[in-house]
C-alpha cells in the first residue's frame, strides 16, 4: 500500500506569499492529522480531522493558518500570509477508525519563508 | 497535563551491538498507548514500535523491543544488534487512550550515532 503522500517536499517562499500543502492519507483511513515541527518546539498537532470534519484545530497557532480536508483522500494545510517564522517541517499523518490507532507519518513538507 | 521525557539528547553504539534509549512519561491517566518513531536524516517519520498500557507483555518487533514500567511510568527501546541503518533521531510518544483529539505527546528525542 501507498503510505501518506505529501507534496511538496520543499518549499522556498517570501514572507507574505500564501503557501498550501497538500496530503493524501493512507486509502482506507478515516483520521487525519497535521504536525508542525522545529527545533525550538519539537512536533505539535496543529489539527485533527476524522471523517473529514475537524475535531481539534486548538493547535492552529493563528488565524493565518488554515486546513480543509475536501475528501477522504486529501487534505491541505494553507498559510496565508506566510512568515519566516512559519519555516518547519509539516508532517501530515493518517490513522485507521479515530484517535486512538497508530498514526503513520508521510515524508514531510520542508518549508521556508525568507 | 501529560509529559514526555527523554533525558538523553544524544547516544551512539557500536555496529552489532546493543543500546537502550530512555523514555518517561508524566500522567494520571490508566489507559493510553506508547510509541517510539525514528526520525532518519531523511526526515520521515517512521513507527517502531507500538505498547498498549493495558498489556503487560512488553512489545517486541524484530530487533526492536520495549521494557515498559507503568508504575515507574518508564517506557525504554532496547535496539538489539544494531545496525548502520539504525542511526537516526528516535522519538518517544504518548497519547492519551480516550482521547478524541488523536494528540501523540512526543518527547524531546535522542539521536543515536552507529559507529561501524
Amino acid at each position: 500500500d501507498a503510505g501518506v503522500i505529501q507534496s511538496p517536499r520543499h518549499e522556498v517562499t517570501e514572507m507574505g506569499q500564501e503557501v498550501t500543502l497538500r496530503c493524501k492519507p493512507i486509502s482506507g483511513h478515516n483520521s487525519l492529522f497535521w504536525y508542525r515541527q522545529t527545533m525550538m518546539r519539537g512536533l505539535e498537532l496543529l489539527i485533527y480531522f476524522n471523517n473529514n470534519v475537524p475535531i481539534d484545530d486548538s493547535g492552529m497557532p493563528e488565524d493565518r493558518f488554515s486546513a480543509k480536508m475536501p475528501n477522504a483522500s486529501f487534505s491541505t494545510l494553507k498559510i496565508q500570509p506566510s512568515e519566516p517564522r512559519d519555516s518547519a517541517v509539516y508532517f501530515c499523518a493518517s490513522s485507521r477508525q479515530g484517535a486512538q490507532e497508530t498514526q503513520y507519518f508521510g515524508p514531510g513538507t520542508r518549508l521556508l519563508v525568507l | 497535563a501529560q509529559t514526555v521525557t527523554q533525558s538523553q539528547p544524544e547516544m551512539s553504539v557500536q555496529e552489532a551491538e546493543t543500546v537502550t534509549l530512555s523514555c518517561t512519561y508524566d500522567t494520571s491517566e490508566s489507559d493510553y498507548y506508547l510509541f517510539w518513531y525514528k526520525q532518519p536524516p531523511s526526515r520521515q517519520m517512521i513507527l517502531v514500535i507500538r505498547q498498549e498500557a493495558y498489556k503487560q507483555q512488553n512489545a517486541t518487533e524484530n530487533r526492536f523491543s520495549v521494557n515498559f514500567q507503568k508504575a515507574a511510568k518508564s517506557f525504554s527501546l532496547k535496539i538489539s544488534d544494531s545496525q548502520l541503518g539504525d542511526a537516526a533521531m528516535y522519538f518517544c510518544a504518548y497519547l492519551h487512550g480516550s482521547s478524541n483529539t488523536g494528540k501523540l505527546i512526543f518527547g524531546q528525542g535522542t539521536t543515536l550515532q552507529v559507529k561501524p
